[in-house]
């Protein structure tokens, strides 16, 4: 069974940094690109960042450009994502989601992590 | 970046009827080398992550129940649930992913009962 569980989220102030983490399981890690897509509180899906299979290869909104970085580890079957600098309007749910190559849809979700940046 | 709208914002529907949600995209979707519409449609349930129902334009997701749904071309798409059920309440987005690596949603449309 697929699984994607997200962790690290938690209540941090503006200008300071967290680490989220997404533990995989149940399927071959290394094959797959990997995204971030946060919702804010009542608010639509927004896609945050990839990374192809092999990590070679990263992309970012506009939004946390400069700021966010995403990274693997396919030894370990984990996603990350470092954000920096963090402001209020990031505060959202975090999700990881599993992609197939370039241009697939999320077929697979996780649970979500919860970040909220406030003082 | 593509920018996708939906309607309506919300609709309540009676348990049993159809319920139809409409997408439209700024540019094109589809690829003309493969003939294929990049545009998924995801369902979100209250307290839940999104599920993918139908890639493709128009193809189901294993497991996805056949009252579900998708059709259109180009920059238009409907998703339809032909016969509403309680457990269909929740919110609906649909997603291109023609333009990588931006893969831009629609706002989500509120399926309720009536």
């Amino acid at each position: 069974e697929v699984q994607l569980v997200e962790s690290g989220g938690g209540l941090v102030q503006p200008g300071g940094s967290l680490r989220l983490s997404c533990a995989a399981s149940g399927f071959t890690f290394s094959s797959y690109w990997m995204h971030w897509v946060r919702q804010a509180p009542g608010k639509g899906l927004v896609w945050v960042s990839r990374i192809n299979s092999d990590g070679s290869s990263t992309s970012y909104a506009d939004s946390v450009k400069g700021r966010f970085t995403i990274s693997r580890d396919n030894a370990k079957n984990t996603l990350y994502l470092q954000m920096n600098s963090l402001r209020a309007e990031d505060t959202a749910v975090y999700y990881c989601a599993r992609g197939g190559a370039a241009r697939t849809p999320y077929d697979y979700w996780g649970q979500g992590t919860l970040v909220t940046v406030s003082s | 970046d593509i920018v996708m709208t939906q309607s309506p914002d919300s609709l309540a529907v009676s348990l049993g009827e159809r319920a139809t949600i409409n997408c439209k995209s700024s540019q094109s979707v589809l690829y003309s080398s493969n003939n294929k519409n990049y545009l998924a449609w995801y369902q979100q349930k209250p307290g839940q992550p999104p599920k993918l129902l139908i890639y493709w334009a128009s193809t189901r997701e294993s497991g996805v129940p056949d009252r579900f749904s998708g059709s259109g071309s180009g920059t238009d798409f409907t998703l339809t649930i032909s016969s509403l059920q309680a457990e269909d309440v929740a919110v609906y987005y649909c997603q291109q992913y023609y333009s990588t690596p931006l893969f831009t949603f629609g706002p989500g449309t509120k399926v309720d009962i009536k």
